[in-house]
């Protein structure tokens, strides 16, 4: 298996909602990230889970919380998001000295 | 400072042409690795190809190759025989060292039109 799986594909939620986006990957990578990506802009980084652990936390608010409860998982749950939220979230996963494998992203839309 | 820099923000090129995607990068580590990417209006992500800062020839694989010119902190991308399909945004990106959890930093990405 050499792919990172996120779902939803489409994500349409209310600014009163909760809901979680999840990652998953079975290649044995113990790195995973959160990255987000607004139209024509490049991907931002937001969380690096290194070995199950946050390593690194971008200054994201805490409206958006990482959680990693195994090492072939990563999840974002979200909660009280605004509009301006709304933009491509990607998943990757990677190992030391090794690629980065990404997966097809979750489109979120907050109204 | 930007790391990682592609001045290019629109290219243009015909079927069967050559293009050559610009990307300058700053960094002062001795271990890097230097990433080319492509994305469609899917959103996917699709790796190119990769340079690691101590490899001594140019990474090719199939119609991409990376002109690595290290002493000008250089990494462009070059596609042969460009094809419709290739008409995508593409980013340069960076990762600095080899541990695990280390992110790649991107650039603000080209956008390459291909056109008949």
């Amino acid at each position: 298996d050499t792919e990172v799986t996120q779902t939803p594909k489409h994500l349409v939620m209310g600014m009163t909602n909760k809901k979680s986006l999840k990652c998953e990957q079975h290649m044995g990578h113990r790195a995973m990230y959160w990255y987000k990506q607004k139209a024509k802009k490049p991907p931002e980084l937001m969380f690096v889970y290194s070995y199950e652990k946050l390593s690194i936390n971008e200054s994201v608010p805490s409206r958006f919380s990482p959680e990693c409860p195994n090492s072939s998982l990563l999840n974002l749950h979200l909660h009280a998001l605004q509009p301006e939220d709304s933009a491509l979230y990607l998943c990757a996963s990677s190992q030391a000295r090794g690629g980065y494998t990404f997966g097809s992203g979750t489109r979120l839309t907050v109204v | 400072a930007q790391k990682i820099t592609q001045t290019q923000p629109g290219m243009f090129v015909q079927e069967k042409e050559a293009v050559t995607l610009d990307c300058t990068y700053d960094t002062s580590d001795q271990s890097y690795g230097l990433f080319w990417y492509k994305q469609p209006s899917s959103g996917e992500m699709i790796f190119l190809i990769y340079q690691g800062s101590y490899d001594e020839q140019n990474a090719t694989e199939g119609r991409y190759s990376l002109n690595f010119q290290k002493a000008r902190k250089s990494a462009n991308l070059v596609i042969s025989a460009s094809q419709l399909g290739d008409s995508a945004m593409y980013f340069c990106a960076m990762r600095e060292g080899r541990g695990a959890g280390t992110a790649l930093i991107f650039g603000k990405g080209t956008t390459l039109s291909v056109s008949s």
